[in-house]
């Protein structure tokens, strides 16, 4: 399955500034999806990025808060713009396994906290 | 939509006492499951996953889970939990869209 690499790692920033975070994977993969996981909840789908085309978002995401940038098969940048303390979070890129049987594979998640 | 329930927030159990953790799906469709689960630090792992055959399926550590097409359920058992099996477990289904939507996650406390 394949390996992914994101940084940061975590990140204290102040309200009103932006992160981004990023997710190299060693494969070439179609789809990348990005998630939150906000304090003692689950995994929430922010959006599905693809390659060559725009995110396509979840209901009660929107591309200014949260820009998506996927230039190639393997990289993909998520930001969180205009930080307020509501968006700290974990946020997790993830993509599929490689085979349909494969499952998905998590990037290990940058845990955000706003202050 | 498709939507995913676990039904347990928080579980508590001692040493080799037997788990279950449950799971329904809303989805008339052909459907994909997943377990994962998530220790203290540490990043989501696959526990095991179903996606035909065989509705009985094996995964890692010595877990299994179920898939009851009837009751929408795909529940999650281990005979005799460890302390090292503390953890949040998420239940997961892909939809068509490719699209994996989780559970809200059930906390795992094994007292040693």
């Amino acid at each position: 399955s394949a390996v992914i690499s994101q940084k940061p790692s975590r990140d204290i920033c102040q309200r009103g500034t932006s992160l981004t975070i990023q997710c190299q994977v060693d494969s070439q993969v179609t789809m990348m999806f990005w998630y939150r996981q906000q304090p003692g909840q689950s995994l929430t789908l922010i959006a599905t990025a693809n390659q060559g085309s725009e995110a396509t978002y979840e209901s009660g995401f929107v591309i200014d808060k949260f820009p998506i940038s996927r230039p190639n098969l393997t990289f993909s940048t998520l930001t969180v713009s205009n930080m307020s303390p509501e968006d700290s979070s974990i946020y997790l890129c993830s993509v599929p396994g490689g085979r349909p049987n494969y499952g998905y594979t998590f990037g290990s998640g940058t845990r955000l906290t706003v202050v | 939509a498709q939507s995913v329930s676990q039904h347990n927030h928080h579980v508590i159990l001692s040493e080799a006492a037997s788990l279950e953790l449950g799971c329904n799906y809303s989805y008339g469709g052909t459907v994909n499951l997943f377990w994962y689960v998530q220790y203290p630090g540490q990043h989501l792992q696959l526990l095991l996953k179903y996606f035909s055959g065989d509705p009985l399926v094996k995964g890692i550590k010595g877990f299994e889970a179920e898939f009851i097409k009837s009751k929408f359920s795909f529940n999650l058992r281990k005979p005799s939990v460890q302390w090292s099996d503390t953890a949040e477990y998420f239940c997961a289904v892909y939809n068509q869209g490719g699209k994996l939507i989780f559970g809200q996650g059930t906390e795992l406390s094994v007292k040693p």
